[in-house]
């Protein structure tokens, strides 16, 4: 069964660093997300991107976020200057249409440890 | 901001047992998604409900969409010690793409 994968499973990086995390959504897809969790805390969205755009975004998606599908299959959200609060664990997902009761399958995500 | 609350936060039963996990909102959604995490791994999508008082049914786990569309419940019967794990459900708003989720009820099914 087709999957998204995201790499690097772990990452570590010094606070002011920028860090890249990579997603290969599901080759049909049109629609690609980007979540957070915070150890302890609920899954939080970022930020939806669809035909090259954002279509939306949360608060948390500030100007130290951008994403990118450089290519045809890659996905990538970028953080510019990380912070301390930036560790989390990262999800991408990805769906075949945006309307909202169209499932949203998720990667195994990338831990980020901002040090 | 749309919240959704799931209860209980932790539960631990016998296995053979039944049980049910609630998601609420004040709220209405377009759909609920229901997602089951393991440690390590991503939310994997168990089912998706979009009508009002839709009943899904998945082998021994029931899910409900309320009628009003602002809760949804799952229940499963006779639990097995696979069942174990953390159960997520996720809110969409017409018009919107993001899911809203609840903070989760981890289960744990002792044999």
């Amino acid at each position: 069964e087709p999957e998204v994968t995201q790499t690097p499973s772990h990452q570590v990086t010094q606070m002011g660093q920028e860090v890249i995390l990579r997603c290969v959504p599901i080759s049909n897809h049109l629609y690609f997300y980007w979540y957070r969790q915070i150890l302890g805390q609920k899954v939080e969205f970022l930020v939806s991107f669809y035909n090259n755009e954002i279509s939306e975004k949360s608060e948390i998606f500030d100007d130290q976020f951008s994403v990118e599908r450089p290519d045809g299959s890659n996905f990538t959200l970028k953080i510019r200057s990380t912070k301390l609060e930036d560790s989390a664990m990262y999800f991408c997902a990805s769906s075949r249409q945006g309307r909202g009761n169209q499932p949203q399958h998720f990667g195994d995500g990338t831990r980020l440890s901002i040090l | 901001t749309q919240l959704l609350e799931q209860s209980p936060q932790f539960l631990s039963i016998q296995e053979g047992e039944n049980l049910t996990v609630y998601c609420n909102s004040s709220s209405v959604f377009s759909s609920l998604q229901w997602y089951r995490q393991e440690p390590g791994e991503g939310p994997v999508l168990l089912v998706t409900v979009v009508t009002g008082g839709e009943v899904k049914k998945l082998k021994r786990l029931t899910f409900q969409f309320g009628d009003a569309r602002k809760d949804s419940s799952l229940h499963i019967t006779a639990a097995q010690p696979g069942d174990t794990g953390l159960y997520l459900c996720a809110g969409a708003s017409r018009g919107a793409q993001k899911l809203v989720f609840g903070q989760g009820t981890r289960l744990t099914i002792n044999p």
